[in-house]
């Protein structure tokens, strides 16, 4: 059972709409939660950050984090076709220099 | 803002042939990080440096091998090619801020292609 697991998808949405994507984890040692987007053939983009528990927003998008679940969120507000892409979770201990484990990513396609 | 340069871009060899990836971090950023994505896969962890010296290691073949020289670049070296590596090689960066910050920042990658 892979560390972090994250449903591959693909989720079709219509412009517009909100869209969660959430993951799951098994490592209580994971401190520090990030979501990447990555469109074809290109590097994955840090989208947000979070350490620990507890939510962040900056602009459309909001990140959540329930450590005693071992479950992370995004959400993203009136999604735009441009918001189509593989996202995806990843998560390290403690210690801001260790590796990052990602989820499998979930395929996202908005429609206009 | 400045990103993660790596090169090449693309890169074909064929089996049994040698290769060198590169990276060049983000300034001022002190670590390195190296990931294989294979097809429809996530990024895998095969080395990390910090301060030219190895911090952490993943699931890196013998073959392989990588180093962070004086300017802070990385190399990653590749060795007996095989047709199962052929992938995406992405390298990252962060800096050990204070305060428990940690930002991975991505390059665009390395397509390597062996045939």
């Amino acid at each position: 059972q892979k560390e972090v697991e994250q449903d591959p998808g693909p989720l079709s949405v219509p412009e517009g709409a909100i869209v969660s994507l959430n993951c799951t984890y098994s490592n209580s040692a994971f401190q520090y939660f990030m979501w990447y987007r990555q469109y074809s053939r290109k590097g994955p983009e840090l989208l947000m950050y979070t350490y620990s528990s507890g939510n962040k927003e900056d602009g459309r998008f909001t990140a959540q984090v329930d450590k005693s679940s071992k479950y992370i969120s995004l959400f993203i507000r009136d999604s735009q076709p441009s918001d189509s892409a593989t996202y995806l979770c990843a998560m390290s201990p403690s210690g801001g220099y260790q590796k990052v484990t990602f989820g499998t990513g979930t395929k996202l396609q908005v429609i206009p | 803002a400045a990103g993660v340069i790596q090169s090449p871009r693309h890169l074909i060899k064929e089996k049994r042939e040698t290769a060198t990836l590169k990276c060049y971090p983000i300034p001022r950023h002190d670590t390195v990080y190296w990931y294989q994505q294979g097809p429809g896969q996530d990024p895998q962890f095969l080395i990390s440096f910090y301060e030219k010296m190895q911090s952490d290691k993943g699931s890196i073949p013998d073959r392989f091998s990588a180093q962070q020289f004086s300017d802070y670049h990385s190399e990653l070296n590749m060795s007996s090619l095989e047709l199962g590596d052929s992938a995406l090689y992405f390298c990252a960066s962060s800096k050990r801020a204070g305060g428990g910050r940690y930002e991975q920042y991505f390059g665009p990658g390395t397509r390597l292609t062996v045939t």
